[in-house]
């Protein structure tokens, strides 16, 4: 089985601030690799798919990259309604088995 | 646009089985995945498995021996069956749909959730 790491596991930032996510897998997942956006109370929210690809309607300031094993989620200026739990999640392909990271908490400072 | 709503039993006993529904309005269920997320009070996510609409599934391996996932097409739904629940089955149940595209560029598969019910929370208790 494919395991998933995030660090941090939480970061206070302030707004405006620069915030990077690294997500590492056990083995080589190509760029299957998602991003989403889960805050408290809701049912997460698709941001980032195949690694860099912006999902319809996120706003330009999230992005992705990365591929192979080592993966990274940036907001490149936190804004209050980021609060939020980042989850990368990856998938097996064909057919695809699929796993969560264990999430990044953000806060603002 | 589409919507998904999760309907089930809030409070499950436990040894016996959790039964949810996902319906899928504002599209049809036909030609894409469909699948089962849950999340313990407190933790991360976790994947329980999916279908597609003609019915082949593929489930979490941690799962997999008390996991059913079917579909009914002529309603627009599809449901979760977990046997044998303890109270580490707690958790909110999501379902979700796997949207799956084709890169033809690199040859390959892609899969994401792009559309996610709310949510509903189950608990198992005597």
């Amino acid at each position: 089985d494919i395991q998933m790491t995030q660090s941090p596991s939480s970061l206070s930032a302030s707004v405006g601030d620069r915030v990077t996510i690294t997500c590492q897998a056990s083995q080589d997942i190509s760029n299957y690799l998602n991003w989403y956006q889960q805050k408290p109370g809701k049912a997460p929210k698709l941001l980032i798919y195949d690694a860099s690809n912006l999902e319809t309607g996120v706003p330009s300031r999230f992005s992705g990259s990365g591929s192979g094993t080592d993966f990274t989620f940036t907001i490149s200026s936190l804004q209050p309604e980021d609060i939020a739990t980042y989850y990368c999640q990856q998938y097996d392909n064909l057919p695809p088995l699929i796993t969560f990271g264990p999430g990044t908490k953000v806060d603002i400072k | 646009q589409v919507q998904l709503q999760e309907s089930g039993p809030g409070l499950v006993k436990p040894s016996e089985t959790l039964s949810l529904t996902c319906t899928v309005s504002g599209g049809s269920i036909s030609s894409y995945y469909w699948s089962w997320i849950r999340q313990p009070p407190g933790k991360g996510l976790e994947w329980i498995g999916y279908i597609y609409y003609s019915g082949s599934t593929n489930y979490n391996p941690s799962l997999k021996s008390r996991v059913t996932i079917s579909v009914d097409t002529s309603k627009n739904q599809f449901s979760l069956k977990l046997s044998s629940v303890t109270a580490a089955d707690t958790a909110v149940y999501y379902c979700a749909r796997l949207y799956s595209g084709y890169d033809s560029l690199n040859y390959y598969y892609y899969y994401y959730m792009d559309v996610w019910g709310k949510g509903t929370t189950v608990t198992v208790s005597s």
